[in-house]
């Protein structure tokens, strides 16, 4: 079964408007969610990391994440975009406290349009 | 900073043919994984590593991959025979010793099998 849903594979946000990136897990509240962000040809780099005693998690490159535990959601967030922004974010989970291994979702492609 | 290495970082083979990819971890980490991303998708765990020894390769297509780590440190992961569907983006990751479970990236390495 998929724990984690990332809404929408490709997003396309002007320079400067807000970005909205979507991520639902199941319904059982993981004790870990991550959101990373990956340049062309490059690894994974963390950009949060979120556990359930948050609500709210601020990142790196400005970007923060809201918990929202009714609508089983972590959205990534950033005021404003910039065209360094674009690139592929993925969210991801690990489901249990013990566990140690990490389950991505697909990834949404992040355009900024001038 | 201390990172991850990856190599080689670009990889053109024929199918048939062996491959093998390298990566050192951070200094001191215990755990490594090695994960495949297919284009458009999100990583998938092959294998991970506790020191020198297999923690999960439930994942690992036998048949055709093997990995190692045999010190403890770095680690090689070997495709053979390379088939077309093989093509990705190959990952690998380490965690520090003490119960962290934030994944520290490398740059990847990316075969094309034609």
């Amino acid at each position: 079964a998929q724990s984690v849903t990332q809404l929408g594979s490709h997003v396309s946000v002007s320079e400067g408007a807000l970005v909205l990136l979507r991520c639902n897990y199941s319904s059982s509240v993981p004790p870990y969610l991550f959101w990373y962000v990956q340049y062309p040809n490059q690894g994974l780099q963390l950009l949060l990391k979120y556990t359930s005693a948050a609500t709210l998690v601020k990142g790196i490159n400005g970007f923060e994440a809201e918990f929202r535990k009714s609508e089983t959601s972590v959205h990534l967030t950033k005021p404003s975009a910039h065209m360094s922004d674009a690139a592929e974010y993925f969210c991801a989970v690990i489901l249990r406290r013990e566990d140690d291994k990490i389950i991505f979702g697909k990834g949404t492609r992040l355009h900024i349009l001038p | 900073e201390a990172e991850v290495a990856q190599s080689p970082r670009y990889k053109i083979t024929e199918k048939s043919q062996a491959v093998a990819f390298w990566c050192d971890p951070i200094s001191g980490h215990a755990t490594l994984y090695w994960y495949r991303q297919i284009l458009g998708q999100g990583p998938e765990l092959l294998v991970q590593f506790q020191d020198e020894s297999v923690v999960d390769d439930s994942q690992l297509p036998k048949d055709r991959f093997s990995a190692e780590r045999l010190k403890g440190v770095d680690s090689t992961l070997k495709i053979q025979p390379a088939e077309l569907g093989d093509s990705a983006m190959y990952l690998c990751a380490s965690t520090p010793s003490g119960g962290s479970n934030e994944q520290f990236f490398g740059p990847g390495t990316r075969l094309t099998v034609l």
